[in-house]
């Protein structure tokens, strides 16, 4: 069975101070990898999707940036916090049909 | 421009009622797929309907696909406190999944 992991569950930074959020996949071989952002009661958003290692599109610029480093591995990052960018970051993944898509648990990060 | 919406934004029911939530959407699509999200969690798949299905059910939920009018519905019967939540659908074009806003329902006790 596939299985995704996001960590920090939830983090409190201040602005200005760099940022990364990390997501695994175990259990599927070359997943499309998506990053969504939630702000408070608001859409999903989506920031960035990969579909192969070393490949990455942005869909969103919030002055965030993101990586596949590894088959099973989408890191999501920013050297420098804004307030803006509080919220739910939710890491995906889905198959090449893209018959349904599969959520981690999110992080909720809070920028002071 | 958002590929698919959901209308309408939010919905409030008593506990026993049924509700249903509209979808539309503005490209071709291989399916229509129905999400839940509750509070503090990631969205989580509830029915799939393939664009040559009309209707999908599972359990207490009914799908509907209009392909025609580029549309679909998600109706819930027999609603609980737990099925608060927010829906979503979901289209899906080149390989990728676009989600709508989200229909935010809230059931009452």
């Amino acid at each position: 069975a596939q299985t995704i992991h996001q960590w920090p569950v939830a983090e409190i930074k201040a602005v200005g101070s760099p940022l990364s959020l990390g997501c695994t996949i175990k259990g599927k071989s070359s997943p499309n990898l998506y990053w969504y952002w939630q702000a408070t009661g608001g859409t999903l958003q989506q920031l960035f999707y990969s579909i192969t290692v070393g490949q990455v599109e942005s869909v969103v610029q919030l002055n965030l940036s993101a990586s596949r480093p590894k088959d099973d591995q989408f890191i999501l990052s920013t050297e420098k916090l804004l307030l803006s960018h509080s919220g739910f970051y939710l890491c995906a993944w889905s198959s090449d049909s893209a018959t349904e898509v599969f959520f981690g648990k999110g992080t909720r990060l809070t920028v002071v | 421009s958002q590929l698919a919406e959901e209308n309408p934004w939010a919905l409030s029911v008593h506990e026993g009622e049924s509700v249903t939530v509209n979808c539309s959407y503005k490209t071709s699509i291989t399916a229509l797929q129905w999400y839940r999200q509750k509070s503090g969690e990631g969205p989580a798949q509830l029915i799939l309907i393939r664009s040559n299905e009309r209707e999908k059910r599972n359990g207490r939920l009914r799908a509907t696909l209009d392909t025609s009018s580029q549309s679909s519905s998600l109706s819930i019967t027999a609603t609980r406190c737990e099925d608060t939540a927010v829906y979503f659908c979901a289209t899906d074009n080149n390989n990728r999944i676009f989600f709508g806003d989200g229909t935010q329902l809230v059931v009452k006790p």
